[in-house]
C-alpha cells in the first residue's frame, strides 16, 4: 500500500532546532512536499524539493533527501513558539494523475 | 494574495441529512482537488477535476458523495445521507494545471463537518 510515515510527535525547547522526518514510499517520486497545518486551519505550503537535489534550504528551513533511503527531513532552526503546528510531508508518485500522497504528520510542540 | 475560498467553515448535521461545501480556487487554476482529513490523519483525496472534469474519483464513496465543477470554476462537494464517520475536515485545494508533478496545491482554510 501506498504509506508515508512520520513519527506523531515532537517536543522542543524554544531557540532549539526541530528535525522532522519523514518515510515516502516511491523512489520514482520526483516532487516532495512539506505542509504547515495550524489547529483548524488549512495546509500551508512551506517548501518543496526536486529528486534531483539532496538538500534545499530556504530561511530557517532546511530540506534533507536520501532517495537511496526514501527518506526526507526538514529541519527548524530557531524554532519558535509559532511553528507549534502539524507538518505534513507529501509525495506525488510518477504514475497516475500525480495526487498527493500525505504522511500521517507530525506534531510539533514548541515549549517557552 | 490569492486564496482558496471554502464555505462554511464550520457545519454541525444530524445523521440522514444532506450537507453540502462550497470551494471557490484561486482564480486562473485549472485543477481542484476535495480532500477528507479524519483528525489525527494526513488529507486523502476524495476528487480531483480538470476544468469541470473528473479526472480521479476512485476514493469517492459514491453512493452517499457526490461532486460538481459544472463550469470550471467554483465547485460543491454533497453528502446525502451524512454518516457519523463523515465527521472530518473537508479541504479543498488548487492548482494551475496537471500536467506536471510539479504542481503545487494551494489549500483552502477547510469545512469541518461533525454528523450527530
Amino acid at each position: 500500500g501506498e504509506d508515508v510515515e512520520q513519527s506523531l510527535f515532537l517536543s522542543v525547547r524554544e531557540g532549539d532546532s526541530s528535525v522532522i522526518n519523514c518515510t515516502y514510499t516511491d523512489s520514482s517520486s520526483t516532487y516532495l512536499y512539506w505542509y504547515k497545518q495550524e489547529p483548524g486551519a488549512g495546509l500551508q505550503l512551506l517548501t518543496y524539493i526536486f529528486s534531483n537535489m539532496d538538500m534545499k534550504q530556504d530561511q530557517r528551513l532546511t530540506v534533507l533527501l536520501n532517495k537511496k533511503d526514501k527518506h526526507l527531513s526538514l529541519r527548524i532552526a530557531d524554532t519558535q513558539t509559532g511553528d507549534s503546528a502539524i507538518y505534513f510531508c507529501a509525495e506525488i508518485p510518477t504514475s497516475g494523475t500525480y495526487k498527493y500522497i500525505f504522511g500521517t504528520g507530525t506534531r510539533l510542540k514548541v515549549l517557552a | 494574495e490569492a486564496e482558496v475560498a471554502q464555505s462554511p467553515r464550520y457545519k454541525i448535521t444530524e445523521k440522514s441529512q444532506a450537507v453540502a461545501f462550497w470551494c471557490d480556487p484561486i482564480s486562473g487554476h485549472a485543477t481542484l482537488y476535495w480532500y477528507r482529513q479524519i483528525l489525527g490523519q494526513g488529507p486523502e483525496l476524495l476528487v480531483q477535476f480538470q476544468d469541470e472534469s473528473v479526472v480521479d474519483d476512485s476514493q469517492l464513496p459514491k453512493d452517499r458523495f457526490s461532486a460538481e465543477r459544472l463550469k470550471g470554476v467554483d465547485s460543491t462537494l454533497k453528502i446525502q445521507p451524512a454518516e457519523l464517520g463523515d465527521s472530518a475536515m473537508y479541504l479543498c485545494a488548487s492548482s494551475l494545471d496537471t500536467g506536471t508533478p510539479a504542481e503545487t496545491q494551494y489549500f483552502g482554510p477547510g469545512t469541518r463537518l461533525l454528523v450527530l
